[in-house]
């Protein structure tokens, strides 16, 4: 079975730092692109990074470009986001979610549950 | 940056209606849009990609079509499950912006 499972959510404090990880089973891990997509409360959908399927080119959202990063290790089969400096407005939850192809360019198929980051 | 323009941002309708979503873009993405349903309290689920490729296992129901920089969602009659909020994403350029979503509600 295809799945992603977040963890590594919590409740920080403002300027306080969290890393996020997303397991990966069932599909070759290393062939796809990964992506983070957060969800703040009552709120629409926000692209948050996308990483290449080797790594070598992450992307980032202007809300958080220069205060997360996003990383993979193939060989665990894990998606990271590390996060620091973090805002009130961080606060969401974080939805890990594979790319359809192995680019981005077709959506993400598959999302993982998604894990509660509460910045307060 | 790519903005998305979605409209409505919420509809009511009765089963076996036929629902029509509209998301605009500021620029030309080509066919890099991409549709979501989401459900309360899960996650989202990829519709259509590339503008009107009905992903695996999804109903024939949704469809997708473009002109220029509009591009639509169509529920061609709405069963009881498609009751959600619906995202549309372009993934043209980064940033991959998705639009304010729809809500579809029941009548």
């Amino acid at each position: 079975e295809v799945q992603l499972v977040e963890s590594g959510g919590g409740l920080v404090q403002p300027g306080g730092s969290l890393r996020l990880s997303c397991a990966a089973s069932g599909f070759s891990f290393w062939s796809y692109a990964m992506t983070w997509v957060r969800q703040a409360p009552g709120a629409g959908l926000e692209w948050v990074s996308t990483i290449t399927a080797s790594g070598a080119t992450t992307f980032f959202a202007d809300s958080v470009k220069g205060r997360f990063t996003i990383s993979r290790d193939n060989s665990k089969n894990t998606l990271y986001l590390q996060m620091s400096s973090l805002r009130a407005e961080d606060t969401a939850i974080y939805f890990c979610a594979k790319s359809s192809v192995g680019g981005y360019d077709f959506g993400m198929d598959v999302w993982g549950q998604g894990t509660t980051v509460n910045v307060s | 940056d790519i903005q998305m323009t979605q409209s409505p941002s919420s509809l009511s309708a009765s089963v076996g209606d036929r629902v029509t979503i509209t998301c605009r873009a500021s620029q030309t993405i080509s066919s890099y849009l991409n549709w979501y349903q989401q459900k309360p309290g899960k996650a989202p689920n990829l519709l259509i990609y590339a503008t009107s490729s009905l992903q695996s296992g999804v109903p024939s129901r949704f469809s997708g079509s473009e002109s220029g920089t509009d591009f639509t969602l169509t529920i061609s009659s709405l069963q009881p499950e498609d009751f959600a909020t619906y995202y549309c994403q372009q993934t043209f350029s980064t940033p991959l912006t998705f639009g304010g979503g729809t809500q579809v509600e029941i009548k």
